[in-house]
């Protein structure tokens, strides 16, 4: 089937750390990945995408690249900020067979001045 | 301004009654889901639609129920059947079910006192 793995939470990090958070993935078809952002109390806003392989996905200084061959998806930050505080979930949709998303189990980050 | 909706955003019901969440979406898309989100979890989809008058379950569709009579409304029913429904209810759409994103509505917090 179609699942989205990513690292386990809460991640602290001080203001201007740099930020990785892993995503894997396993599909039966071709997707596309997304990276939403949730803060609190909210819906989830899309940050990033990608629609093939090596595409790279970029917003607000966040950025990641669809890695076919290790079927990744990682989200990464050179220089985090405070109000970057929020649940990241990775996502994926298959290009074809009208399937819904498919969402990992998010990633809490909390960055202190 | 282009959007999806959800009312209320706080909502309190007493046990064994039914209640029922708004969703309403100006975006022209053909598909709609039901997401919810407990604390601490990821999003569990309930139900979804990729036209009006369908629908199908997701993976947590008992004691729920949804209609899609127009486009633009995706209304959940949360009914006395679900033994467990305090939690955050997300609404999304998309263009339509294949390899698009979702957007996402603000969310509706149902409390059952």
């Amino acid at each position: 089937g179609n699942s989205v793995t990513q690292m386990e939470g809460p991640v602290t990090l001080s203001e201007e750390a740099f930020l990785t958070i892993n995503c894997t993935y396993t599909a039966t078809g071709y997707p596309s990945l997304f990276w939403y952002v949730q803060y609190p109390g909210e819906g989830l806003q899309l940050l990033l995408k990608a629609t093939k392989a090596d595409d790279k996905g970029s917003n607000k200084g966040f950025e990641a690249t669809y890695r076919k061959e290790t079927t990744s998806f990682h989200l990464e930050k050179g220089s985090v900020q405070v109000s970057d505080s929020a649940v990241y979930f990775c996502a994926l949709i298959l290009n074809s067979g009208n399937t819904p998303l498919v969402f990992g189990k998010g990633t809490r980050l909390s960055v202190i001045a | 301004d282009g959007g999806i909706t959800q009312s209320p955003k706080y909502l309190f019901r007493k046990e064994g009654q039914n209640v029922t969440l708004s969703c309403e979406q100006n975006l022209n898309h053909d598909a709609m889901y039901w997401y919810r989100q407990d604390p601490g979890q990821g999003l569990r989809l309930i139900y979804y639609s990729q036209i009006v008058n369908d629908f199908q379950k997701g993976d947590i569709a008992e004691g729920y129920s949804v209609s899609r009579e127009k486009k633009e409304s995706f209304p959940l029913t949360v009914t006395s059947a679900q033994k467990n429904p305090t939690a955050f209810y997300l609404c999304a759409s998309s263009i339509d079910g294949s390899g698009y994103e979702q957007f996402f509505g603000p969310g509706t917090r149902l409390t059952v006192l």
